[in-house]
């Protein structure tokens, strides 16, 4: 699987954007990028995943860069509920018996 | 909204003791993994199911650790004996199938301390 870069930590003021990045540069054309977030003493929740057109659901916005080399996922109204670590991971959709990767992600802290 | 179950939520247990952890996946999800979560750092995969197989379990010590999902439903992990370094969240995840197009959907974890 493809390695990601992220910041390891972020700030956000409540009620702002949140902008978080992601660098991908060896991505594979058949790797998709996915996000998940992990909320403190719960397991990871998925939020969304893209191949190379921007994605858009009810928790976030993905936007992938035309190279597909980078993406940033986007929060657009950030709550307090939204702190949290943020997990970026590159990988095929379909593949035996492969699973996803985490990295250690970027730790965002929405404030007040 | 369908969850991932898992129990017991803590546990502590003594060095050199068994312990064991359960997870019941969302109904009908064929696949399910058993990550552990070292604090600080991302979960990283133990084991993967598919039914009733195991699919994956490069990354398990299997010195001590074992896992079994025998009627392909929900599973359980054991470590026997725990060491002091077994301290970590064990996180259990299902899907759909293995096409990822659906995400994972994880449980609540089990936080094991090893005294």
């Amino acid at each position: 699987d493809a390695k990601t870069t992220q910041p390891p930590s972020m700030d956000c003021a409540e009620g702002r954007a949140a902008n978080l990045p992601c660098n991908h540069s060896t991505i594979s054309g058949n790797e998709y990028v996915y996000w998940y977030r992990q909320i403190h003493s719960q397991g990871p929740q998925y939020i969304i995943h893209g191949l190379k057109n921007n994605e858009t659901n009810e928790m976030a916005s993905l936007i992938i860069t035309e190279d597909r080399k980078s993406s940033t996922l986007i929060l657009p109204h950030a709550t307090l509920r939204d702190t949290a670590v943020y997990y970026c991971i590159v990988r095929v959709a379909e593949n035996y018996g492969q699973n996803f990767v985490f990295g250690p992600g970027t730790r965002l802290s929405v404030l007040p | 909204e369908a969850e991932v179950a898992q129990s017991p939520r803590y546990k502590i247990t003594e060095k050199s003791q068994a312990v064991a952890f359960w997870c019941d996946p969302i109904s009908g999800h064929a696949t399910l993994y058993w990550y552990r979560q070292i604090l600080g750092q991302g979960p990283e995969l133990l084991v993967q199911f598919q039914d009733e197989s195991v699919v994956d379990d490069s990354q398990l010590p299997k010195d001590r650790f074992s896992a079994e999902r025998l009627k392909g439903v929900d599973s359980t992990l054991k470590i026997q004996p725990a060491e002091l370094g077994d301290s970590a969240m064990y996180l259990c995840a299902s899907s759909f199938r293995q096409t990822l197009d659906y995400g994972y959907t994880f449980g609540s974890g089990t936080r094991l301390t090893v005294v």
